[in-house]
């Protein structure tokens, strides 16, 4: 079966740090961008981060720049996210996707056609 | 960063209504688009993708259109599984951005 299954999260002190894991099955993981995607507590979908196959690109939303960084590890079909000086603001549910990069007339495209369920984090005191 | 609006926020809409939900860019973006459907508690889902190529396994009453700043996703004979919550997300540049949602409820 393809799936996703994050974990890592939790409860975290603003100016804390939480490591996010994303374990990949069903599919060739080293085969694939990976993107991370969170969701504040009754808001709309928010765009964090994402990675190419080898680990070599990578990019950022804006205002996590400098203090995630996105990584993974193909031998442990692994993605990760590691979270340092969180704010109230990054609190969310956090979801990895895969992105299957599909080509039409000489182009690629983004198309996140598996999600895990999320982990919950929480950024308070 | 890109700006993606949709319109409307909201809509109320009966089984086997015909439902169009608009996203306009704030740039053009080719055709660097793509259509998730969100339903409570729920991981999103691909529903479209490049504006008009529908995923694998959606059904056909899903189709997507437009290309520079104006998309529409059509809905073309809403049923009842499909009362959720619909967002675009542009690829064209970085950082990817979503539009707000269009929270599609029952009539």
């Amino acid at each position: 079966e393809v799936q996703l299954v994050e974990s890592g999260g939790g409860l975290v002190q603003p100016g804390g740090s939480l490591r996010l894991s994303c374990s990949a099955s069903g599919f060739t993981f080293s085969g694939n961008w990976m993107t991370w995607v969170r969701q504040a507590p009754g808001k709309g979908l928010e765009w964090v981060a994402n990675i190419n196959q080898e680990g070599s690109d990578k990019n950022y939303l804006d205002s996590v720049k400098g203090r995630f960084t996105i990584s993974r590890d193909n031998a442990k079909n692994s993605l990760y996210l590691q979270m340092n000086s969180l704010r109230a603001e990054d609190t969310a549910m956090y979801y990895c996707a895969r992105d299957s990069s599909p080509q039409r007339s000489g182009s690629f495209f983004d198309a996140f056609d598996i999600w895990g369920q999320g982990t919950t984090v929480t950024v308070s005191s | 960063a890109i700006q993606m609006t949709q319109s409307p926020t909201s809509l109320s809409a009966s089984v086997g209504d015909r439902v169009t939900i608009t996203c306009r860019a704030s740039q053009g973006i080719r055709n660097d688009l793509g259509w998730y459907q969100q339903k409570p508690g729920k991981a999103p889902r691909l529903l479209i993708y490049a504006a008009s190529s529908i995923q694998s396994g959606v059904p056909s009453r899903f189709s997507g259109s437009g290309s520079d700043t104006d998309f529409t996703l059509t809905i073309s004979s809403l049923q009842p599984e499909d009362f959720a919550t619909y967002y675009c997300l542009q690829d064209y540049n970085y950082p990817r951005t979503f539009g707000q949602g269009t929270k599609l409820e029952i009539k």
